[in-house]
């Protein structure tokens, strides 16, 4: 089966960092594109981040970009999420996805962890 | 700034037929855009239902389907069951990034 499960939210200050985990099972983790996903509480669903099969492509949405960076290791089956300059803004749920195919091509999120939750706030 | 567009809300009967746009504030929605569908309950993480426009993704029943229609991406479920009530959110690609669209829900009664 695959699973995805999320983990390192927490109640983290304005303009702080943290760094998020997304671990993989069930399936070839190194083949496959990875996404970031995150809903506002109450809000609708936001993708901030993908990364290609082999992590040499990374993109992100505008508004994370140059405070995010996304990475992964297929050795250890893990997604990451460097968050830096937090902002309250950036409180939500973050979600891994999985892509369809490795490469960046259009297919979009195939499976869903249970999220993690970020909370900015002083 | 892109905007994805869907309509806020919709109800449908049980059984019957609903369709959910998604729309580009900017042009049409074609093909190429690759649209997604996810539908998600309160308090669930999503499920992916359609990619590639009109690909249903693993287990989902053949009552939803995906397709374009005219200038705008659509979603359409036959046979409309209690448990569809959820929130539905389209994606677009628009070239390495994705953009969602803002959510409809969707009412069974």
């Amino acid at each position: 089966e695959v699973q995805l499960v999320e983990s390192g939210g927490v109640v983290v200050q304005p303009g702080g960092s943290l760094r998020l985990s997304c671990a993989a099972s069930g399936f070839t983790f190194g083949d496959y594109a990875m996404h970031w996903v995150r809903q506002a509480p109450g809000k609708g669903l936001e993708w901030i981040s993908l990364i290609n099969w082999d992590g040499t492509s990374t993109y992100y949405a505008d508004s994370v970009k140059g405070r995010f960076t996304v990475s992964r290791d297929n050795s250890k089956n893990s997604l990451f999420l460097q968050m830096n300059s937090l902002r309250a803004e950036d409180t939500a749920l973050y979600y891994c996805g999985k892509d369809f195919v490795g490469a960046v091509a259009g297919y979009g999120m195939g499976v869903w962890g249970q999220g993690t939750t970020v909370t900015v706030s002083s | 700034q892109t905007v994805v567009t869907q309509e806020p809300s919709f109800s449908v009967s049980p059984g019957g037929t609903v369709t959910l746009t998604c729309g580009l504030n900017s042009g049409s929605v074609s093909s190429g855009y690759y649209t997604s569908w996810y539908q998600q309950t309160p308090g669930q993480a999503p499920r992916t239902l359609i990619y590639h426009t009109n690909t249903r993704s693993s287990g989902v029943p053949d009552r939803f389907s995906g397709s374009i229609l005219g200038n705008t991406a659509a979603l359409t479920i036959s046979g409309a069951e209690a448990d569809d009530e959820s929130y539905y959110y389209c994606a677009l690609y628009l070239g390495r990034v994705w953009v969602f669209g803002g959510g409809t829900k969707l009412t069974v009664l």
